[in-house]
């Protein structure tokens, strides 16, 4: 099915660097979300963003929801060890639309922090 | 946010059998989606599960490796059958929370087939 450009892959950093990932699309979304996956779990949401060109923070966490629609970045500031795990942008569609609910996902970035 | 518990949280199957995975959801939701993440990969969506209505399949799935229920707003469940050892995945129960525009995902369900 169809995927979002999620970049980088894999990011190796040591404790305390600022992280940064971003996603790409070729397709409109109503709405992006960053999710977290830690092993043997389901995806946590860590943040949701709603219009274009909005910057929303959640902690130490930073997203930005792209003026054309189709991108969005997430930002990880000061790095712990507990910010390992895998990352993953979703895209949502419109309401009343036939993808309206239905998450297309990027491929995600796994993050290791180094003490 | 609506609290999800999946049953069961893994197991071991014989290929050739069936498998079917609950989804319970602490409040009631229109929309219920399945997922499923094969090993290393991302998430990939296998069907809306509407209450009244059939479920609705991605490309890519159909219903008779894929049976869904929804006998009410907040139980489903998902039965993987005729496994074979490409279905060991996990499989991912989701939901739209309050205002219908975030998705809360239950912990999963990993299955393999051996």
């Amino acid at each position: 099915g169809q995927q979002l450009n999620q970049s980088p892959q894999s990011m190796f950093i040591q404790e305390g660097e600022d992280v940064s990932m971003n996603c790409t699309s070729s397709s409109i979304f109503n709405t992006w979300l960053w999710y977290k996956q830690d092993p043997g779990e389901g995806p946590v949401l860590l943040i949701a963003l709603y219009k274009a060109g909005e910057l929303t923070s959640n902690g130490r966490l930073t997203a930005q929801f792209g003026i054309t629609r189709k991108d969005s970045f997430l930002n990880i500031s000061a790095s712990i060890p507990s910010d390992v795990g895998i990352y993953f942008c979703a895209g949502q569609g419109y309401a009343g639309g036939t993808s309206y609910g239905k998450l297309t996902f990027g491929q995600g970035t796994i993050l290791t922090v180094h003490p | 946010s609506a609290v999800i518990s999946q049953k069961p949280s893994r197991d071991i199957c014989q290929r050739g059998t069936s498998l079917t995975i609950q989804c319970q959801v602490d409040s009631q939701v229109t929309m219920m989606f399945w997922y499923r993440q094969q090993p290393g990969q991302s998430l990939t969506l296998i069907a809306t599960a509407n209450q009244g209505s059939e479920a609705t399949y991605e490309s890519g799935f159909v219903i008779d490796k894929f049976p869904i229920s929804r006998p009410n707003l907040t139980f489903s469940t998902l039965t993987v059958s005729n496994m074979s050892p490409e279905d060991s995945s996990i499989y991912l129960c989701s939901v739209l929370g309050t205002g219908n525009t975030e998705a809360f995902f239950g912990q999963g369900t990993r299955l393999t087939v051996v």
